[in-house]
């Protein structure tokens, strides 16, 4: 079947402007992650989405970082007022169910959003 | 601070032989372990996971070992092909978080023909 599916691949905006990311995750998976992944270093967790439950925002580097999920589906990541820090590859992971205890996550190719 | 911690950036092995790849961790909370592999402008492929409450983990050429007392873990991959060139991350999750992973800065491993 289809796997995590993120759009666009490759993004390059101005500072100061607005993006959207969005992820398809894979039908039937109630867990979604966010995570980036900046030049040289790891993954880095950004929100966690599991079912109808308030989201775990704990990854999230500032105020300018907001995700929905709707209908428990597709996801948005919005990055308002972009910075050059903010350039990165944004992955999303979606998973049959959340945690404590582990459950695979199977990745999207990531979106590359460069900040001029 | 770094909860995982992939101390070597990068690794470069003969086709046929052994790679070691090793992780280390601080938070003794963490209670699943894993490695995933990932290819350039593709997203991380799962490749092999090991519990706490396990000291190894085979799957094929690919086999995990996990020291808790040290908290290290380590990925032997034998005998290496040219295809398993790719980065290796560490990951590890645990009791209070909610299934989110923590990723180490990966392991460029590359096998030379």
């Amino acid at each position: 079947g289809a796997g995590v599916s993120q759009s666009p691949s490759n993004k390059v905006t101005e500072k100061g402007k607005d993006v959207e990311l969005r992820c398809d995750p894979i039908s039937g998976h109630t867990a979604l992650y966010w995570y980036r992944q900046s030049l040289g270093q790891g993954l880095e967790f950004l929100i966690y989405f599991q079912g109808n439950s308030a989201p775990d925002k704990s990854g999230l580097p500032s105020d300018r970082f907001s995700a929905e999920r709707t209908g428990g589906s597709v996801s948005t990541l919005t990055i308002q007022r972009t910075q050059q820090e903010d350039s990165a590859v944004y992955l999303c992971a979606s998973s049959l169910a959340g945690g404590p205890s582990y459950n695979e996550q199977f990745f999207g190719p990531g979106t590359r959003l460069t900040v001029l | 601070d770094q909860q995982v911690k992939q101390n070597s950036p990068s690794l470069s092995v003969q086709e046929g032989r052994i790679s070691i790849l090793n992780c280390d961790y601080t938070n003794s909370m963490f209670d699943y372990f894993l490695w995933y592999k990932k290819y350039p402008a593709e997203g991380p492929t799962f490749l092999i996971s090991i519990s706490s409450i396990k000291d190894k983990n085979e799957d094929g050429r690919f086999t995990v070992f996990l020291n808790k007392s040290a908290k290290h873990l380590s990925l032997h991959i034998v005998p290496s092909q040219p295809g398993d060139s790719a980065v290796y991350f560490c990951a590890a999750s645990g009791w209070g978080s909610q299934g989110n992973l923590i990723f180490g800065k990966g392991t460029k491993l590359s096998v030379k023909p």
